[in-house]
Order: structure tokens, then C-alpha cells, then sequence
């Protein structure tokens, strides 16, 4: 069964400073990959997704992500947070049954 | 257009008692998804329809859970005799049909289940 993993529960960093969030997921063949964010109270917003093609996709709010299958890994990076980018992060996996697979997620939290 | 609608926002209950869950999804999305968000178990699926097909309720915790989708709109997620665990956040999401390739899920606000 595939399975996602986000090693950092909680992050922190300074505003300004540059993030990156660890996602390793394990799986037979390459999913479909996906980066949501969620602020308090609110449900999950879509950052960017992998379908295939390029390695590198870019996303919404000034967000990447890079697509390592020799890592099995998709990690979402930003090179300068903002203190609105202070949320929960979940990385989650698609691998044809439509459901997705979440993460545990990573908490950001931004220092001014 | 709107996005994901989901009712209530907040919702108490006694421990014993049924509730229903509403979602709205996306118009001209025929794939609409409920997963739960807990604190012990993180995000999880429960249930999956895509148009008339039937339901992918592999993700479905116990015989409590139900969800029905009339006229392949809105869906209800209904839980019959609430135990305390069932406390979670129940969000809703829907996408276009997949063609071969994954159609990302949009996702609702969820509706905050509390079992007292």
C-alpha cells in the first residue's frame, strides 16, 4: 500500500528566510503528487500538483515543488516566506484509485 | 462559481445519536470524495463516488458511517448512534472526472463533529 511521509511535524523559520518541506512517499510506480496547505479552520487548499513531465512544477503563492523519483521524494520549497504563509502543509499521493493519501502534515510557523 | 459547500460548520451531538453531514460540491464535478481529519489519525479516506458508478466505501471506518449521492450533486455522510471517536473534521471534495490522469480534489471547509 502506498504511504506518505513528512518527516518535520513543526517547522519554524524567519520571514524572509527560504523553506523547505520534506515529503518521501513509497509506492510501486510514480503517483500523481500533490502539495495542500491549510489554514486554521478552513479545509485544504491545492499549492501544486505532479502529474509528469517536468520535474520541477510551480504552484500558487510562490511555491515549487521537485519531483525526485530516485528519492521518491516531493519536496515543496518557497525562497522567501511570508509571515501569511503560517499554516499546516499536507503532501498527499494519487495512485489511481482516486483516493489520496496524506501525509501527516508539517506545521509552519513564521518569526518576524 | 462557488466552491465546495459544506453544512454544518459546527456540529454538536450526545454520544448515541445520529448525525447528517452535508457537502454541495463544485458544479460539473462528478467526482466528490469525504475524508475525516483527526488529531490521533491525521487525514483519512472514506468514501469516494464518481457519477453513477457505485461508491469506493473501502475507506468507511464501521457499519455506522453511510453516505448517499442523490441525482450525482449533493451528498450526505450520515453516522448513526455517534461514539466519542467519531470527533473529527469532516471535509468534502470533489474534482472533474479523471481521463487517465488525476483531476486534483477541491476541498470544502469541513464540518467540525463534536460528540459529547
Amino acid at each position: 500500500a502506498q504511504s506518505v511521509t513528512q518527516p518535520d511535524i513543526h517547522i519554524t523559520v524567519s520571514e524572509g528566510a527560504s523553506l523547505e518541506l520534506r515529503c518521501n512517499y513509497s509506492y510501486g510506480a510514480t503517483p500523481y503528487l500533490f502539495w495542500y496547505v491549510q489554514s486554521p479552520g478552513q479545509g485544504l487548499q491545492l499549492l501544486l500538483k505532479y502529474f509528469s513531465g517536468d520535474t520541477l512544477v510551480q504552484g500558487i503563492k510562490g511555491f515549487e515543488a521537485e519531483f525526485k523519483r530516485s528519492q521518491s521524494s516531493f519536496n515543496l520549497r518557497k525562497p522567501s516566506v511570508h509571515w501569511s504563509d503560517a499554516a499546516e502543509y499536507f503532501c498527499a499521493v494519487e495512485t489511481g484509485r482516486r483516493a489520496l493519501t496524506f501525509g501527516s502534515g508539517t506545521r509552519l510557523q513564521v518569526q518576524p | 462559481g462557488a466552491g465546495v459547500s459544506q453544512s454544518p460548520s459546527n456540529k454538536v451531538t450526545e454520544k448515541g445519536k445520529d448525525v447528517e453531514l452535508r457537502c454541495d460540491p463544485i458544479s460539473g464535478h462528478t467526482a466528490l470524495y469525504w475524508y475525516r481529519q483527526s488529531l490521533g489519525q491525521g487525514l483519512e479516506f472514506l468514501i469516494y463516488f464518481q457519477g453513477n458508478s457505485a461508491p469506493d466505501k473501502s475507506g468507511l471506518p464501521s457499519d455506522r458511517f453511510s453516505a448517499e449521492r442523490t441525482g450525482g450533486s449533493v451528498s450526505t455522510l450520515t453516522i448513526q448512534r455517534t461514539q466519542q471517536e467519531d470527533s473529527a473534521v469532516y471535509l468534502c471534495a470533489s474534482s472533474l472526472a479523471g481521463t487517465g490522469v488525476a483531476q486534483p480534489q477541491h476541498f470544502g471547509d469541513g464540518t467540525r463533529l463534536s460528540i459529547l
